[in-house]
């Protein structure tokens, strides 16, 4: 069985600066999907960046990117220029390739972004 | 697309009275999941169907909860006798299979509360 682990349960950052969320997961697969997803105070889980295990190049959306250390299993969200609206709890999410689309959640990390 | 619909938004009820959370994915999408999300266990998948069909229920908590998936516009979790520790907030989701698809669209959640 996967497992995907936060270890920071809150983070606080200032408007405009960086601020960088960890994620590892533990898998035996070679082939996988890794997400990271948002969740504000309104509870809408909402898609940030999704990064295919095959491929090496770290993806980028925007203000967003992320560090893929595949042999580390380590999977870390960047988020640049923060905004307030970024404020949420942010999910790190793991994907067995061609094995049903589930996804395994970590367990959040709550961030604050102060004005 | 209006995305995934769930209802009802907020349901409050009591101890051991039935519940019925109800779910419309996105038109096309042949994935269906029900996630339940709590404070103590976080997001945990419940069961997911594909092409309407149960696929792996193995994380329904016990025989209270079923899940039916009637036509692949409509999805049902009922909840009976539903129980206080039973309260927390249950998402839908759906995503296409394929190659480059896999990413789960979420709905708005149903916060359930049973006094």
């Amino acid at each position: 069985a996967q497992t995907v682990t936060q270890s920071q349960p809150e983070m606080s950052v200032q408007e405009a600066e960086t601020v960088t969320l960890s994620c590892t997961y533990d898998t035996s697969e070679n082939n996988y999907y890794l997400f990271w997803y948002k969740q504000p105070p309104s509870r809408q889980m909402i898609l940030v960046i999704r990064q295919e295990a095959y491929k090496q190049q770290n993806a980028t959306e925007n203000r967003f990117s992320v560090n893929f250390q595949k042999a580390a299993k380590s999977f870390s969200l960047k988020i640049s220029d923060s905004q307030l609206g970024d404020t949420a709890m942010y999910f790190c999410a793991f994907m067995r390739y061609n094995a049903g689309n589930m996804l395994t959640f970590g367990g959040g990390t709550r961030l604050m972004v102060k004005p | 697309d209006a995305g995934v619909i769930q209802s009802p938004r907020h349901e409050v009820t009591e101890m051991g009275q039935e519940v019925t959370l109800r779910c419309k994915p996105i038109s096309g999408h042949d994935y269906l999941f029900w996630y339940r999300q709590t404070m103590m266990r976080g997001l945990e998948l419940l069961i997911y169907f594909n092409n309407n069909v149960p696929i792996d229920d193995s994380g329904m908590p016990e025989d209270r909860f079923s899940a039916k998936m009637p036509n692949a516009s409509f999805s049902t979790l009922k909840i009976q006798p539903s129980e206080p520790r039973d309260s927390a907030v249950y998402f839908c989701a759906s995503s296409l299979s394929g190659a480059g698809a896999n990413v789960l669209t979420f709905g708005a959640g149903s916060r359930l509360t049973v006094l």
